[in-house]
């Protein structure tokens, strides 16, 4: 078992839905979880990012953080053409030093219909 | 202000060939990373440096050297391509690595490098 899944997709919505992207974990000393976001052909681009169990919002987007269930999920309201990309999560058993590293899911190609 | 660049942007080797990918970063950050990306297999770390003059092994780190002479400058060398190498590559940089008084810090990414091993 991977210690990240998140299903590739792709996902094709109507601009104005609301969208859910998910992954999975099987590490149980995760604590720091992150959200990218990628365009084509472009480097990723931190969106989100939040700590332990519990939800943080920004704008149009939610990240919420189940713990006991290792399943964090992004939300995206109101969903928009510029929100087509691939989003990728991120998890880290760190806090920092040396020892941090993140360890990235495959990502969810997204494309929102105008 | 031009963040991370890489260089080159796309390349073409034929297997048993060398090259070097070198990325720039006018952050002033510390650590500096080297990741690949394929296709159904996500972001895959090679190597990392926490600063000048040090580099340590990541996720992936077979077939690929790195250094780091310069605080801005991370380069990754492959000494004798294979097709296996194929991918692209995403140079990052961060300030410090991790979160610290509750404040995530970033990695910025870099444009990528597109290697073709035939």
């Amino acid at each position: 078992q991977k210690e990240v899944e998140q299903d590739p997709g792709p996902l094709s919505v109507p601009e104005g839905a609301i969208v859910s992207l998910n992954c999975t974990y099987s590490n149980s000393a995760f604590q720091y979880f992150m959200w990218y976001r990628q365009y084509s052909r472009k480097g990723p681009e931190l969106l989100m990012y939040t700590y332990s169990s519990g939800n943080k919002e920004d704008g149009r987007f939610t990240a919420q953080v189940d713990k006991s269930s290792k399943y964090i999920s992004l939300f995206i309201r109101d969903s928009q053409p510029s929100d087509s990309a691939t989003y990728l999560c991120a998890m880290s058993a760190d806090s920092g030093g040396s020892n941090y590293k993140l360890t990235f899911g495959k990502g969810t190609l997204l494309t929102v219909n105008p | 202000n031009a963040g991370v660049t890489q260089t080159p942007k796309f390349r073409v080797l034929k297997t048993g060939q060398s090259m070097t990918l070198l990325c720039a970063q006018d952050m002033n950050h510390e650590y500096m990373y080297w990741y690949r990306q394929d296709p159904g297999m996500g972001l895959r770390l090679i190597h990392y440096s926490v600063g000048e003059g040090t580099t340590a092994k990541g996720e992936v780190p077979d077939g690929y050297n790195v250094s780091r002479l310069k605080k801005q400058n991370f380069l990754l060398g492959l000494e004798s391509a294979a097709p296996s190498q194929t991918s692209v590559y995403f140079c990052a940089s961060s300030y410090r690595a991790g979160i610290a008084g509750g404040i995530t810090d970033t990695q910025y990414f870099g444009p990528g490098t597109r290697l073709t091993v035939l």
